[in-house]
């Protein structure tokens, strides 16, 4: 079974540019994660999708951050204009059915950002 | 609110066993995960507690009491391969539906 698969891996920009990532979770997964992760600290939620909607996204700034997933599979994310604070590891996760027995989360291999 | 605490830092010998702890303040907690993640790596899943009790798996047990909000994480015959950030999260019941929140991680230092 492939993983979450997660592109570019990496990506450096200045502050003002944009940026967008990809994701594509694990086939059957109904339930799509983004998280931000800064060193030294736990994955943040900033959105979640079930299918094509949206769960939760209220850590999401949406003055800069917007996501969609398309056709409830692949996602993306984009952040626009970027500040320096938003250098991070971006994860993105899915799962099979939350609401269910099977919670577990997988974890796609994150893009790093670098904003300078 | 909601707050999860764990130690920042751990450091054990090989070999040895070693309990990272744990404690949560949510207002819909529907279960609590134990991820493993290795520097510069994604987190993987290690365990899932819903009810209260100790459940094993391995050289690694969790633990849950949650009328006192705590869990543990037991390592046992630690490897150096078991150096890592062990991070705490918390599956919580919102308006919106599940959520999971982490905690900021225990970063364990196996030595030899």
């Amino acid at each position: 079974e492939a993983g979450v698969a997660q592109s570019p891996r990496y990506k450096i920009i200045e502050k003002r540019q944009s940026v967008a990532f990809w994701c594509n979770p694990i086939s059957g997964h109904a339930t799509l994660y983004w998280y931000q992760q800064i060193l030294g600290q736990g994955p943040k939620l900033l959105i979640q999708f079930q299918n094509n909607g949206v769960v939760d996204d209220s850590q999401l700034p949406k003055d800069r951050f917007s996501a969609e997933r398309l056709k409830g599979v692949d996602s993306t994310l984009k952040i626009q204009p970027a500040k320096l604070e938003d250098s991070a590891v971006y994860l993105c996760a899915s799962s099979l059915d939350p609401s269910g027995r099977y919670v577990e989360q997988f974890f796609g291999p994150g893009t790093r950002l670098t904003v300078l | 609110g909601q707050n999860i605490d764990q130690p920042t830092e751990m450091t054990a010998t090989e070999g040895a066993i070693v309990q990272i702890n744990c404690t949560y303040q949510t207002s819909g907690f529907n279960g609590l995960f134990w991820y493993q993640q290795h520097a510069g790596e994604a987190p993987t899943f290690l365990s899932y507690n819903v009810l209260d009790g100790l459940e094993e798996k391995g050289r690694f047990s969790s633990f849950l009491s949650r009328s006192k909000g705590y869990s543990y994480l037991l390592l046992k015959e630690l490897q150096m391969k078991d150096s890592a950030s062990y991070l705490c999260a918390v599956r919580d019941r919102g308006t919106g539906g599940f959520k999971t929140i982490f905690g900021a991680g225990t970063r364990l230092f196996v030595k030899a």
